[in-house]
């Protein structure tokens, strides 16, 4: 079946370090790629999303190319701040999916330190 | 502002106990999900359902049940509570088409005692 895999956290960068968080998936077809994120205390938001390959999705500073030969959906920042200190957690709509539910990894916790 | 709005952010039950977790949004969304959060196993779906009256299980529905008598309300019910029912769980919403947004809300962390 479909699966996303996130690599593991937690993360901890300086503020001002470039991020990386990888996001790996297994589909059929062409599904929707989102990545969520969840601030402290929080419920999950929507940061940005890619619905073909190819697609970059971008916000806040964050991006993330929807790459189908390496079925990667990688999420970037080049200059973190404390204020993206969250939970972020990759997502996958599955192509031939008619009922809206969403696949998640397992989320990776990103800290940034002043 | 659209919202998903759940009854309780924490909620403290005794084992045995017949727990309600409420979901209302205004969007006027189709589907309706709960999830359940846990360290190191990400999000997992519990039930969801496509419209009044319609349910479907997730991948971890046993345990659980849910009711959807209106459209826009959807409540997850644990019949008889126990300890490793102890997590955070998370509402969510959505419309067609199937591949847009979904809107959580801010999340119910039960604890069973």
């Amino acid at each position: 079946g479909d699966s996303v895999t996130q690599m593991e956290g937690p993360v901890t960068l300086s503020e001002e370090a470039f991020l990386t968080i990888n996001c790996t998936y297994t589909a059929t077809g062409y599904p929707s790629l989102f990545w969520y994120v969840q601030y402290p205390g929080e419920g999950l938001q929507l940061l940005l999303k890619a619905t073909k390959a190819d697609d970059k999705g971008s916000n806040k500073g964050f991006e993330a190319t929807y790459r189908k030969e390496t079925t990667s959906f990688h999420l970037e920042k080049g200059s973190v701040q404390v204020s993206d200190s969250a939970v972020y957690f990759c997502a996958l709509f599955p192509w031939s999916s008619n009922t809206g539910k969403l696949i998640f990894g397992q989320g990776t916790t990103l800290q940034v330190k002043p | 502002d659209v919202k998903v709005t759940q009854s309780s952010r924490y909620l403290v039950k005794r084992t045995g106990e017949k727990v309600f977790l409420e979901c209302v949004q205004d969007m006027d969304h189709e589907n309706m999900f709960w999830y359940r959060q846990d360290p190191g196993l990400g999000l997992r779906l519990i039930y969801f359902s496509y419209d009044v009256k319609m349910k479907e299980k997730g991948d971890i529905p046993e345990g659980y049940s849910v009711s959807r008598e209106k459209k826009e309300r959807f409540s997850l019910i644990l019949e008889s509570a126990s300890t490793n029912q102890t997590s955070m769980y998370l509402c969510a919403s959505s419309s067609p088409p199937q591949n847009t947004e979904a809107f959580f809300g801010q999340g119910t962390r039960l604890t069973v005692v």
